[in-house]
């Protein structure tokens, strides 16, 4: 158990919508991190948090708005989706900067 | 833009051989790690990395940091068939927060 949810786990979207990604740790880790994966491309980082009210961006965070208001919680919206935001996406926590990252099982989003 | 070179993309290898796969970069990471990722699930820490030039073995598995903190790779032993799957590398990028993926090697095991 990676002690993180994501919810939900397949989600299907129209273009132009609004969409919200939930990611919940049952830690109190400091770091949270979004990733999207797609073929060819790997894990890349949209999104990170330090710590709770404080985010930073990562390698591909256009289109994409993130929110900590608590500790536990770290959630992904898509202000309106594109089908390029077809993707996995992955939810991550860490302890500091330097230690290793614990992932959950992703959210499968797919926009028609 | 994606910053770690994964290679190689895809492997075939029968069962019972030994596997090789590096991440390079011209960039310094503070950090390696290394993960497998299953069908449907969330990537798997296999080994970290925190010093350059350590070698850390984890059953079969063996990876290495670079000296110069620019790369790693990972060793596999006598491959069995739930080795199958994709690998990847990661980096903490110098000094920032973000922790950087490679592109990832896919493994085939055949018996």
């Amino acid at each position: 158990d990676a002690g993180i949810t994501q919810s939900p786990r397949y989600k299907i979207t129209e273009t132009g919508r609004q969409v919200t990604l939930m990611c919940h740790q049952t830690w109190s880790h400091s770091y949270m991190f979004w990733y999207r994966q797609d073929l060819g491309h790997g894990l890349r980082l949209i999104y990170y948090s330090a710590a709770a009210d404080i985010t930073d961006k990562g390698e591909v965070p256009d289109g994409y708005v993130v929110s900590r208001s608590k500790t536990e919680n770290f959630p992904l919206t898509l202000e309106s989706a594109t089908r390029s935001q077809t993707s996995v996406y992955f939810c991550a926590r860490r302890v500091t900067p330097n230690t290793e990252a614990f992932f959950g099982q992703g959210t499968r989003l797919t926009v028609v | 833009g994606q910053q770690l070179n994964q290679s190689p993309q895809s492997m075939f290898i029968q069962e019972g051989e030994d596997v090789s796969m590096n991440c390079t970069s011209s960039s310094i990471f503070n950090t390696w790690l290394w993960y497998k990722q299953d069908p449907g699930e969330g990537p798997v820490l296999l080994i970290a990395l925190y010093k350059a030039g350590e070698l850390t073995s984890n059953g079969r598995l063996t990876a290495q940091f670079g000296i110069t903190r620019k790369d790693s790779f990972l060793n596999i032993s006598a491959s069995i068939p739930s080795d199958v799957g994709i690998y990847f590398c990661a980096g903490q990028l110098g000094d920032t927060d973000k922790l950087i993926f490679g592109t990832g090697t896919r493994l085939q095991v055949f018996p």
